[in-house]
């Protein structure tokens, strides 16, 4: 049991490049998410999914997708990276909403 | 709007207890969380307390709830150095009873550094 696995767990990026992080878990759980956290900022959450299918805008979606194909599966995409997007992104996901979020180990994305 | 604060750092001597401290804004908090992370990890989660809960126990770990003031605290009794890591506190706010969709607000974390 795994539990939440993220790939890769570092990269860089030159602006205006694009790279999608996967997310895995094998928890069952219907619930998924993607933060990214910033020094100082704690965890803001990107965009989020509530089941196979679906997905929904978080507090700062603005320059990611997301897309939830398959239950187990989370990807975040970054169509044309920017210096700001520098972060470390963190997957969780959870039972249902409200309950305890299990995390990944993150990816740490530089973009230069 | 919602917002969860902590102080940044603490500072205790091994064996000593820790009390980390939280206070959040939104009183319709549904489950109020604890999780900490070690260098390089992701977050994992500590304890958990309900709403309707004022106190909740654990091996070490203490949380008390002061709904009144909007207050959170994690006390870790016997404080290792293993326990040096950053903290955070959490909430889960319900924002529609109807399709019960909830919605997580993160502290900005407290780093807990254990003196030998």
């Amino acid at each position: 049991n795994a539990g939440v696995t993220q790939t890769p767990k570092f990269r860089v990026l030159k602006t205006g490049q694009s790279m999608t992080l996967l997310c895995a878990q094998d928890m069952n759980h219907e619930y998924m998410y993607w933060y990214r956290q910033d020094p100082g900022m704690g965890l803001r959450l990107i965009h989020y999914s509530v089941g196979e299918g679906t997905t929904a805008k978080g507090e700062v979606p603005d320059g990611y997708n997301v897309s939830r194909l398959k239950k187990q599966n989370f990807l975040l995409g970054l169509e044309s990276a920017a210096p700001s997007q520098t972060s470390v992104y963190f997957c969780a996901s959870s039972y249902s909403f409200g309950f305890e979020q299990y995390f990944g180990p993150g990816t740490r994305l530089t973009v230069t | 709007g919602e917002d969860v604060e902590q102080s940044l750092f603490l500072s205790v001597r091994e064996g000593d207890s820790s009390v980390i401290n939280c206070t959040y804004t939104d009183s319709s908090s549904t489950y109020l969380y604890w999780y900490k992370q070690e260098p390089g990890a992701g977050l994992q989660l500590l304890t958990y307390i309900f709403s309707n809960m004022d106190m909740k126990q654990d091996q070490r770990l203490t949380v008390l709830l002061n709904k009144k003031d909007k207050h959170l605290s994690l006390r870790i009794a016997d404080t290792q150095t293993g326990d040096s890591a950053i903290y955070f506190c959490a909430e889960s706010i319900r924002l529609d009873g109807t399709s019960g969709t909830y919605k997580y607000i993160f502290g900005t974390g407290t780093r807990l550094k254990v003196l030998a």
